[in-house]
């Protein structure tokens, strides 16, 4: 019963490079959400996917670019990664108008 | 757009003691609201969710209440027990559009 699974769990990144944060989820669902956590703030969504083959920005997608390379899995691309960026990343996904599920994160420092 | 808040940032109780924690919207036509506990270094986890055409939504041993007219909705623990201890986060959303997230409470529980 994995839900939704985020890979890597931590990633230590230099200014300028690049990395993809991977996600999956094994409950069918449609709708797919990358947000990021960062202190004092509420999660704020970067990209969404509302179903497979369609992918959306949300309040932050600068920095940001996104795959959904099918129903289950939609990654995050930093191509050039600046410290600003440092936070958690969390993946979720819901299906309808239902709650959504989170993933446990990817904790991402970039010096 | 939506904007979600919270009254306190961080609350203490005794074990054994009922907390209440609180979360204000700005958006008259958002329509479905969900809590979520958020353990250190997890991600999210559903707790109860309300839609709103209803006032009062009961699980175990949680209860969520919500006032349109104030545009206030509160989570309500009875009997806190160490295990309560976390960060608590409203989420909100109009018309099946994405939810916008509070900052969060620490809730701590103490012996």
């Amino acid at each position: 019963n994995a839900g939704v699974t985020q890979t890597p769990k931590f990633q230590v990144l230099k200014t300028g490079q690049s990395m993809t944060l991977q996600c999956a989820q094994d409950m069918n669902h449609n709708s797919m959400y990358w947000y990021r956590q960062d202190p004092g703030m509420g999660l704020r969504l970067i990209y969404y996917s509302a179903s497979e083959g369609t992918t959306d920005k949300g309040e932050v997608p600068n920095g940001y670019n996104v795959s959904r390379l099918n129903k289950r899995e939609f990654s995050l691309r930093l191509e050039s990664a600046a410290p600003s960026q440092t936070s958690v990343y969390f993946c979720a996904s819901k299906t309808g108008n239902q709650p959504q599920h989170f993933g446990d994160g990817t904790r991402l420092s970039i010096l | 757009g939506e904007s979600v808040g919270l009254h306190l940032p961080t609350l203490s109780v005794q074990e054994g003691d009922n907390s209440i924690i609180n979360c204000a919207y700005s958006n008259s036509a958002s329509d479905y609201f969900i809590w979520y506990k958020q353990e250190s270094g997890k991600g999210p986890q559903f707790i109860i969710d309300i839609r709103s055409n209803m006032d009062k939504r009961q699980g175990q041993r949680v209860t969520v209440l919500l006032n349109k007219t104030v545009k206030h909705l509160s989570l309500q623990i009875a009997a806190t027990q160490p295990g309560d201890s976390a960060v608590y986060f409203c989420a909100v959303s109009y018309a099946r559009q994405n939810f916008v997230f509070g900052p969060g409470t620490r809730l701590s529980v103490l012996p």
